[in-house]
């Protein structure tokens, strides 16, 4: 039943470690995005991919890479992880085109240690 | 660059009652959209409404109206007949006429909703 989904929802793991957070969507969407919310719930886009293009790449530190294997999944993998990257991350998807609403997973909240 | 802006970081409303969430921006195109969503305690990002800029009718969900000012570059959102699961983290966002283009967030308008 679930929409767009993001495992796991929460990630507790040590400064230097790589972690990855993957996500999928059962909407037949083309169009797929991962977003950072800060602690005072600032939320900014980091990726999107469309039809499995990287189509906006933001100023993400290249810790961060994006991986879509199909259209219907979208991963994050974080190396190196640093006290900044806590945050909750989510993901989203949409069909094609810049009036489409975006649907959103649950989000993914990652603490550094 | 555009620019989002919320100038309520919190807004309390009675329940049955009406509250209007304010949303600036700052754009240089003529054709974009702009959204309204909302985030629960349960951190779930929900639309709420969205308005295609070329549309002078403002854009009406049930209870949440907004008032669209195009030449004041201004959003704001009406929720009408508050209630309880109003409650919650509300965003304003907007995005260019451009496939590739991104959604642009404000800083949010946490609602209070009280008996």
């Amino acid at each position: 039943d679930t929409a767009v989904s993001q495992t796991p929802k929460y990630l507790v793991t040590q400064m230097g470690n790589d972690k990855s957070i993957k996500c999928e969507q059962n909407l037949g969407h083309d169009t797929m995005y991962w977003y950072k919310q800060d602690s005072k719930k600032f939320l900014k886009i980091m990726f999107s991919y469309n039809n499995k293009e990287l189509i906006i790449n933001e100023t993400v530190p290249n810790r961060f890479s994006p991986k879509s294997p199909d259209k219907a999944h979208l991963n994050l993998h974080i190396n190196s992880l640093e006290l900044g990257d806590s945050a909750v991350y989510f993901c989203a998807s949409s069909r094609t085109g810049p009036n489409q609403p975006q649907h959103f997973g649950d989000g993914t909240r990652l603490s550094i240690l | 660059a555009q620019t989002v802006t919320q100038s309520q970081p919190e807004m309390s409303v009675q329940e049955a009652e009406t509250v209007t969430l304010s949303c600036t921006y700052d754009t240089s195109e003529s054709d974009y959209y702009l959204f309204w969503y909302k985030q629960p305690p349960s951190r779930q990002m929900i639309l709420v409404i969205r308005q295609e800029a070329y549309k002078q009718q403002n854009a009406t969900e049930n209870r949440f109206s907004v008032n669209f000012q195009k030449a004041a570059k201004s959003f704001s959102l009406k929720i009408s007949d508050s209630q309880l699961g109003d409650a919650a983290m509300y965003f304003c966002a907007y995005r260019m006429s451009d496939t590739a283009s991104k959604l642009t967030f404000g800083t949010g308008t946490r609602l209070q909703v009280t008996l």
